[in-house]
């Protein structure tokens, strides 16, 4: 099974600062990563797929990069409506998420 | 296109339970169904994925056995089923699209 680690647990971020959260992949899943970003109470919301590409809809402040086993999510500028926890997931080998990066406001 | 799943459920330890996720907008039997599960205060778990063109089934080791899961083309629904529940199955329970992109609303089961 590929596991996938997430760092950190808990991001504190203010209003209008960048985030960065980081997923690492137990094995390469090549580009085979996505994110989602899940509010209390919803369903995940697809951002990225295909490790940088963004879904449908998504802001240009979302911004994934990486291959192989290191993957980035990169929120440039802080919205209110970000602080979330954010997920990834590999589907190059089954599918497998990780534990999630809660994104708190500080 | 939307992913709607059926209402929440409260059940019994050892009765069964199914439950159900219905396509529209798209062509249903051209993407695979997978189903997830989020445990209370938890992260999210791919259970399986089924292909509604040919029904080609494949589950998550640690759901295999446990779980069943189905589809019926005709009315572009997909379910999941539990035959004896535990109160370890308590959780929100989610379908999405193979594409990743479309999620049901989310099916909430209290055992």
């Amino acid at each position: 099974e590929v596991v996938m680690t997430q760092s950190p647990a808990t991001l504190s971020v203010s209003p209008g600062e960048r985030a960065t959260l980081s997923c690492r992949a137990s094995q390469t899943v090549s580009r085979n990563l996505a994110w989602y970003q899940q509010k209390p109470g919803q369903a995940p919301r697809l951002l990225i797929y295909s490790a940088s590409t963004r879904a449908t809809g998504i802001p240009a402040r979302f911004s994934g990069s990486g291959s192989g086993t290191e993957f980035t999510l990169t929120i440039s500028s802080l919205q209110s409506e970000d602080f979330a926890v954010y997920y990834c997931q590999q589907y190059n080998n089954w599918y497998t998420f990780g534990q999630g990066t809660k994104l708190e406001f500080k | 296109v939307q992913l709607v799943q059926s209402g929440a459920e409260v059940k019994k330890p050892g009765e069964s339970l199914k439950i159900s996720c219905k396509g529209s907008g798209y062509i249903f039997t051209n993407y695979w169904i997978g189903w997830v599960r989020q445990m209370p205060g938890k992260g999210l778990e791919w259970m399986g994925i089924i292909y509604p063109g040919d029904s080609d089934l494949r589950y998550s080791p640690s759901f295999q056995g446990h779980v069943t899961i189905s589809v019926d083309k005709s009315i572009s629904t997909a379910y999941l089923q539990w035959s004896s529940l535990r109160a370890s199955d308590t959780a929100m329970y989610y379908c999405v699209r193979g594409s990743l992109d479309y999620w049901g609303q989310g099916t909430l089961v209290t055992v």
